[in-house]
């Protein structure tokens, strides 16, 4: 079955530097691959998909790379700042099923001012 | 457009009573997930639905727990006779009707403690 890897411990910068979280997965190669944003006590927010075909996304300080190759996925956010800390969480859709989505467990970020 | 609605965000239920969780999803969608939470451990899929339909429960426990997304009206996650492990946060998300539009979008939870 599809497993998906995060870094679990977490990731301390500081202010200004750029974070670069990871995520690799294992088995078949997904569509897509999503990235969400998670705050203590709340729902998961949507950050940016990047389908298998396309290496790059970006979105204002976000980049995302997808290498297939790898089976890995990089999640940057450049000139961070205190409020983008959070816990990231990176998701793969199901073969056959691309609606249905596998979570990995995140990796905390917190940017120190 | 206002976004997932989740109710009610927190739940308490005597061991042996009924939980029933709703969600109402953003206007324009019709794929509805349900997941479960537990404090450090990472969403778990629970069960997919589109209107009138579930499409993959594989995630749902045999027994005890239901989901429903009826035509009109919110989608229910219900869970029946809970016990303690049923405490947790159950999230629910929903996908645009668009091809493609595979992103999901998340209610705030409803947080169920069994005492």
């Amino acid at each position: 079955s599809q497993k998906i890897e995060q870094n679990s411990e977490a990731l301390n910068i500081q202010e200004g530097k750029t974070a670069t979280l990871t995520c690799n997965y294992t088995n078949y190669s997904p569509a897509y691959l999503q990235w969400y944003r998670q705050d203590p006590g709340r729902g998961p927010v949507f950050l940016l998909l990047i389908r298998e075909n396309e290496k790059e996304k970006r979105k204002e300080r976000l980049k995302v790379t997808f290498d297939t190759t790898l089976k890995q996925s990089l999640f940057h956010i450049t000139a961070s700042q205190p409020a983008d800390s959070a816990t990231y969480l990176c998701a793969l859709d199901y073969a056959g099923n691309n609606r249905k989505l596998i979570w990995g467990l995140g990796t905390s970020l917190a940017v120190n001012p | 457009n206002a976004g997932v609605m989740q109710n009610p965000r927190h739940l308490v239920r005597r061991r042996g009573q009924e939980a029933r969780l709703r969600c109402s999803p953003m206007k324009g969608h019709s794929h509805v997930y349900w997941y479960r939470q537990l404090p450090e451990e990472g969403l778990k899929f629970m069960v997919y639905l589109q209107k009138e339909n579930i499409i993959d429960e594989s995630g749902m426990p045999k027994e005890r727990f239901s989901a429903e997304f009826p035509k009109e009206g919110p989608s229910i996650l219900r869970i029946q006779q809970v016990v303690r492990g049923d405490s947790a946060a159950y999230f629910c998300a929903s996908s645009p009707d668009l091809a493609g539009g595979y992103e999901q979008y998340f209610g705030p939870g409803t947080r169920l403690t069994v005492t």
